[in-house]
């Protein structure tokens, strides 16, 4: 597609089920972030793809959180037993390669969020 | 850490005339990009404009420009004429390019309404 995609656009859950959100990155589009979006925060960086690995993860706010990227394409952001605390709009960027012609490379390109509710 | 700091947190403007949002970060770096992105109510953000530190000369797209003031950490983003879809959500947001993840630092955000 022509932009960054993300599934489901919301999302509704109970107090300690398991949740997947989905995004597909624009083609091409090498590097893949996500982010947590709440009221009390703001935006927070949670964790950083380059290409199937995550060199970062720093920003993930516990051990239920989790994330995967497969063919370099795209990545699933799992949070295990949500918590009331987890409601929160969840967004995915992408960028180009370091090193791409005709485009900045250190831009990120926003998909229109996960709006997740754990009641 | 970078931090990034906006101190309006709402905003309005009446449509066609100019207004200013400002940000302030705080960085020990010298090389680094600095972003403004839109959120409007469909929660899509969207680049407005963007600035890397060594270039001196403010960037400008089309009704949107900044004032980047290096030596004291500032990034404001003026929006001249503004029109009624300029209503949203701006956030700032500083990144470090060669820090490994080349994550985005956010602002809390300044909410802005065009008034017709």
């Amino acid at each position: 597609g022509a932009g960054v995609s993300q599934s489901p656009s919301n999302k509704v859950t109970e107090k300690g089920k398991d949740v997947e959100l989905r995004c597909d990155p624009i083609s091409g589009h090498t590097a893949l972030y996500w982010y947590r979006q709440s009221l009390g925060q703001g935006l927070e960086f949670l964790i950083y793809f380059q290409g199937n690995s995550a060199p970062d993860k720093s920003g993930l706010p516990s051990d239920r959180f989790s994330a995967e990227r497969t063919g370099g394409s795209v990545s699933t952001l799992t949070i295990q037993r949500t918590q009331q605390e987890d409601s929160a709009v969840y967004l995915c960027a992408s960028s180009l390669p370091r090193g791409s012609s005709g485009g900045s490379t250190d831009t990120q390109y926003f998909g229109p969020g996960t709006r997740l509710t754990v009641l | 850490a970078q931090t990034v700091t906006q101190s309006q947190p709402e905003m309005s403007v009446q449509e066609a005339e100019t207004v200013t949002l400002s940000c302030t970060y705080d960085t020990s770096e010298n090389n680094y990009y600095l972003f403004w992105y839109k959120q409007p109510p469909s929660r899509q953000m969207i680049l407005v404009i963007r600035q890397e530190a060594y270039k001196q000369q403010n960037a400008t797209e089309n009704r949107f420009s900044v004032n980047f003031q290096k030596a004291a950490k500032s990034f404001s983003l003026k929006i001249s004429d503004s029109q009624l879809g300029d209503t949203a959500m701006y956030f700032c947001a500083f990144m470090r390019p060669g820090a490994g993840s080349y994550q985005l630092t956010f602002g809390k955000g300044t909410k802005l309404s065009v008034i017709p």
